[in-house]
Formats: structure tokens, sequence, C-alpha cells
């Protein structure tokens, strides 16, 4: 079964608004990273956060992790068209193997 | 770099017949991935290599499903005979991480070979 669900499975805002992904998953991890996917396109990574990290920033990009409830939320502030992607987060248990999770399909309304 | 290299990008067969979809890693990356892609199951992981050998081919469906890498610049994945159910997207990424607990490295992905089977 799949490492890695996300939550919600699609998601439609306002260009400017935030946007916020969950991702659950069932097995102790190395670390977590998250990936989005434009349409016909290969997946493109965006951050790694490692399992003794609790919450991590890349630009417009937050990233959180409890552990204890086996969880990541991944945040875009400001939101814009171009953010407009599937989301999918990445978990790793053996070490450089990844299970995707289902991923979040985000709609930014112009 | 140009990044991970893809080919074909798009390959339509009849349903028996031999696919063979082949990827060039990154210069210098030493971990290779197959994934496959579908709506109904998401992004699977097929197999992967590090240093040219198969580490985990756990994830590969069934027999008609084979990978090779026979040196640090070029894979293959082959579906032999081929079937309507293995139509999908399929992945290759790589990496620059090794095996073991204390490497974790992103992975990058090619653009993909969209393989329908009629």
């Amino acid at each position: 079964s799949q490492q890695g669900e996300e939550d919600p499975q699609a998601l439609s805002i306002q260009e400017g608004e935030n946007a916020t992904m969950n991702c659950s998953y069932k097995t102790s991890i190395n670390n977590l990273q998250w990936y989005r996917q434009n349409s016909g396109r290969g997946l493109v990574h965006l951050i790694l956060i490692r399992s003794n990290e609790r919450e991590k920033h890349s630009g417009r990009l937050r990233v959180t992790l409890d552990t204890s409830k086996k969880s990541s939320s991944l945040l875009i502030t400001a939101s814009r068209a171009a953010d407009t992607a599937s989301y999918f987060c990445a978990t790793d248990v053996t070490g450089n193997q990844f299970y995707f999770g289902t991923g979040t399909s985000l709609t930014v309304i112009p | 770099d140009a990044g991970v290299i893809q080919s074909p990008r798009h390959e339509v067969t009849e349903m028996g017949q031999e696919v063979t979809l082949r990827c060039k890693p990154i210069s210098g990356h030493n971990s290779l991935f197959w994934y496959r892609q579908t709506m109904m199951r998401g992004l699977e992981l097929l197999i992967y290599f590090n240093n040219n050998v198969p580490i985990d081919d756990s994830g590969m469906p069934e027999d008609r499903f084979s990978a090779k890498m026979p040196n640090a610049s070029f894979s293959t994945l082959k579906i032999q005979p081929s079937e309507p159910r293995d139509s999908a997207v399929y992945f290759c990424a790589s990496s620059s991480g090794t095996s073991g607990r204390e490497s974790s490295y992103e992975q990058y992905f090619g653009p993909g070979t969209r393989l329908t089977v009629t």
C-alpha cells in the first residue's frame, strides 16, 4: 500500500490566497519530501524535511512535520496561477527509496 | 546538464508486443528509479538501481517487466508481452544518494513516457 496520502485530493483557491495541503504516512521515516507535478510533466522537488526537524521554509513554501502524528503539511503563501499543479509528498523509509502519496491537485484561479 | 532524458516520449503499441523504454540519468548520479503513474494507483516505484545494481525490484508487477542498467548512463525498462493494463506514464528519476539510511537526496525526474497499449 502507498506510504503517504495527501489531503485534500483537490483544492481550488483564488490567486493571492494561501494553500494548505496535508500528508499522512504510516511508518517511521528518515525524511519527507514534497514534489510538484505540472500537467504532462515529471515531478519537481520542492523541499525536504528531516525526521528531526519540525518546520522548514523555502521562499513561499512552509513545511511542517509532526512525527508523533505521522503527518506533514505544505503551505504555499500568496498563491499564484503558476502554482497550479499536483503536489505529492514522498516518504523515505529505507534510505534513498521513496514512497509517493496520491497527490493534491491545486488550482489557483487568477 | 540536460536533466534526465527519457525516450520515447509517447509509445502506442498493440497488446502482445514488446515495449522498451529508455532512460539516461543525470551524469554523476548513482541511483536510478523507475516509476509508473496511473490515475487509479498513483505513482508506484517499480525498481531502483544503485551503482548500476538493482537494489529493490519488489514493485515490478510481474515477470513481463524487466529492467536493466548496463552502465551508469543508461537504463531500460522492458515489457514483454505488453497488455492494455500496462498503459500508464512511466517515469525515470535519478539521484546522487547512496543506499543506506544516512543519505537521502532529492530525485530528478525525466519527462516520462506515455505508454498506450491497445
